[in-house]
């Protein structure tokens, strides 16, 4: 059965740090992988997908993802953090059915 | 394109009421999903469409929710008779199973069942 886990519910970093928000799906066959941002009282935009090709995909906001399917992870990155991209990050995959399977969320707080 | 478009944006109603949240999905996509998200449950997909035809609606909750699509530019989620626990936020998201997957969501409806 396909299912999605991240594993911190809740990050706090500071402006300017690097972020690493982590993700492992398990699924059967080759994942679609997403990443999405949901901003307080907004819908969820997408940031970035994988479907194959490079494992190193490259998102909006200067966001960035690398799957590892030896560790079944898709976790998404960013160099250096902007007090704006305070939000709720989701990973999801998605089946061949395109029904979306959404992990349980990460929040993120940035401080000054 | 603009997006999905959900209506309203919020509502409150009483317990009993009959409630109805609408929703456009983008033009020419062809699945339309509704989801549900609480801090308790986070997001949970209650119902599906493709070319308008509900697909898995196993994640309505009850008998009280139902959700139908007459054509390929709206569709409706209407629970009846509406109670507190009910109190949500409902998504509605659209995606072209022809475009590479990827889900568009919309802003969603705040919903409070008083």
């Amino acid at each position: 059965a396909q299912s999605v886990t991240q594993p911190d519910i809740h990050i706090t970093v500071s402006e300017g740090a690097s972020l690493e928000l982590r993700c492992n799906y398990s699924y059967g066959a080759t994942p679609y992988l997403f990443w999405y941002v949901q901003s307080p009282g907004q819908g969820l935009q997408l940031l970035l997908k994988y479907f194959s090709g490079d494992t190193l995909v490259q998102g909006i906001k200067g966001f960035e993802a690398e799957f590892k399917r030896s560790q079944s992870s898709f976790n998404l990155r960013k160099p250096s953090v902007h007090w704006s991209d305070a939000a709720e990050y989701f990973c999801a995959v998605v089946n061949t059915g395109n029904q979306f399977y959404f992990g349980t969320g990460t929040s993120l707080t940035v401080i000054p | 394109d603009a997006g999905v478009i959900q209506s309203p944006r919020h509502e409150v109603t009483e317990m009993g009421q009959e409630v109805t949240l609408r929703c456009k999905p983008i033009s020419g996509h062809d699945y339309l999903f509704w989801y549900r998200q609480t801090m308790m449950r986070g997001l949970e997909l209650l119902i599906y469409f493709n070319n308008n035809v509900p697909i898995d609606d196993s994640g309505m909750p009850e008998d009280r929710f139902s959700a139908k699509m007459p054509n390929a530019s709206f569709s409706t989620l209407k629970i009846q008779p509406s109670e507190p626990r009910d109190s949500a936020v409902y998504f509605c998201a659209s995606s072209s199973f022809l475009r590479g997957y990827g889900y568009t969501f919309g802003s969603g409806t705040r919903l409070t069942v008083v």
